[in-house]
């Protein structure tokens, strides 16, 4: 069956620093890759979509510069929080689309900023 | 803009209630509705989902039907466990969105054995 996975499980990072993780989908080629950010009292926060052979597209308060991110094929992506803050805290999920219609997630990264 | 709603925040619920847990959406066309199921400490994991308006979607004894009309997508499950205890997040994706989805709230569900 299909299977997302997020790595790492948990970071921590000092104010200021950047972190890097990793979104691997196995069993399956990815058509679209959504990042989200969880944070303590909301509900998911879209960060940006990918879709193959697409830019990569923003969404409002999220920009490029701030959380760079890598798809570079079907099965992977990656996503770097620069310059990380208190207020980046948070679960980091990776949702992948498989065809028209199914989307799995993975179990994401938590990020603590100290 | 698209939205969705889950008017319960909480439920509480003894082993083998009925559960109800509400759902309505707001769009333009025939967007793919899904349930979500998140533990804690984890992701969210897709629990069921329906392309098709009036059709249901089932899954370990849950199940919700596509009401274009009423534009609802109610979860339901006829006898709740105490496992069942987690949050559960309503959402939808238009088929050209790519893998962005538009949650709702969230309703926690906890089931007291």
């Amino acid at each position: 069956g299909a299977l997302v996975y997020q790595y790492p499980r948990r970071t921590i990072c000092k104010s200021g620093t950047s972190m890097r993780m990793e979104c691997q989908a196995v069993g399956f080629q990815a058509t679209s890759v959504a990042w989200y950010r969880q944070s303590p009292q909301k509900t998911f926060e879209l960060i940006a979509l990918s879709t193959v052979n697409s830019a990569i597209k923003y969404e409002q308060n999220f920009t490029q510069e701030k959380f760079p991110i890598s798809h570079p094929n079907l099965s992977f992506s990656s996503m770097t929080v620069l310059n990380a803050y208190l207020e980046d805290r948070g679960l980091y999920l990776c949702g992948v689309r498989q065809g028209a219609y199914e989307q799995y997630f993975g179990p994401g990264t938590r990020l603590t900023v100290l | 803009g698209d939205s969705v709603i889950q008017m319960q925040g909480q439920v509480t619920l003894s082993e083998n209630d009925f559960l109800f847990i509400n759902c309505t959406y707001s769009t333009t066309g025939y967007p793919t509705l899904f349930w979500y199921v998140q533990y804690s400490g984890e992701g969210p994991q897709l629990l069921l989902q329906v392309t098709t308006a009036n059709n249901k979607g089932s899954s370990r004894g849950f199940e919700a039907t596509y009401d274009k009309g009423t534009t609802s997508f109610h979860l339901q499950k006829t006898s709740v466990q105490e496992i069942d205890s987690a949050v559960y997040y309503c959402a939808m994706s238009h088929n050209n969105a790519g893998a962005k989805l538009t949650f709702g709230g969230g309703t926690r569900l906890t089931v007291r054995p």
